[in-house]
């Protein structure tokens, strides 16, 4: 079993629509979660941050987290062709060490 | 406000030489940490840099090694460079809030080639 876990899409999106994105991860003990975009060739760039169960909204994106489910999902609303990226979860386990899923690709077509 | 910087930008070596990869964390933060990222893959833990000791390590070979100035600059070396080393190397800073570094911000990275 991988550490975290992500389906890696592609996922196609039409322009306007909902993307969802889920995430799973097996230390019960990880504390903080992120999401984190990138786009080909580029590095990953921070989208949002989570500690606690329950959702967190900026913007068109809402994170959710579930501790005892171990699963941490990101929304993304009103999806755009700039939304057209590897989107990669992300847990700290501890002290900053982060560990990575293998990122889900989107594709938002027109 | 300076974000992360990395250099070089590419760099291209053989098997068996040695690399030097530089980063400069983000304007008030202390903590560098360092991160391999192979195609198609997600990025891997390295190692940490704090108070310019070496905090957490990762799953890597003793050839990768580390330094932390006093200013948080921090270099990242790899010796005896394998075709396998050829990556992203993503170095990212972050604040440490005294329960470790937590929201980390990444650099451009550094693409490395083995040849």
């Amino acid at each position: 079993q991988k550490e975290v876990e992500q389906n890696s899409g592609p996922l196609s999106v039409p322009e306007g629509a909902i993307a969802s994105l889920n995430c799973t991860y097996s230390d019960r003990g990880s504390q903080s979660f992120f999401w984190y975009r990138q786009y080909s060739g580029k590095s990953p760039e921070l989208i949002m941050s989570i500690y606690s169960n329950g959702d967190k909204e900026d913007g068109r994106f809402t994170a959710h987290l579930n501790k005892a489910s171990q699963y941490v999902s990101l929304l993304i609303r009103d999806s755009q062709p700039s939304d057209s990226a590897t989107y990669l979860c992300a847990v700290n386990r501890s002290w900053g060490k982060l560990q990575f899923g293998a990122g889900t690709q989107v594709v938002v077509t027109p | 406000d300076a974000g992360v910087t990395q250099s070089p930008t590419h760099l291209i070596k053989t098997r068996g030489q040695q690399v030097t990869l530089r980063c400069s964390p983000k304007s008030g933060h202390d903590t560098v940490s360092w991160y391999q990222q192979a195609l198609g893959q997600g990025p891997q833990f390295i190692f940490q840099y704090y108070e310019e000791e070496e905090r957490q390590r990762g799953n890597f070979p003793d050839r990768f090694s580390g330094h932390q100035f006093p200013n948080y600059s921090s270099e990242l070396n790899v010796n005896a460079l394998l075709l396998g080393d050829s990556a992203l190397y993503l170095c990212a800073s972050s604040l440490d809030s005294g329960a470790g570094a937590d929201t980390q911000y990444f650099g451009p990275g550094t693409r490395l080639t083995v040849l």
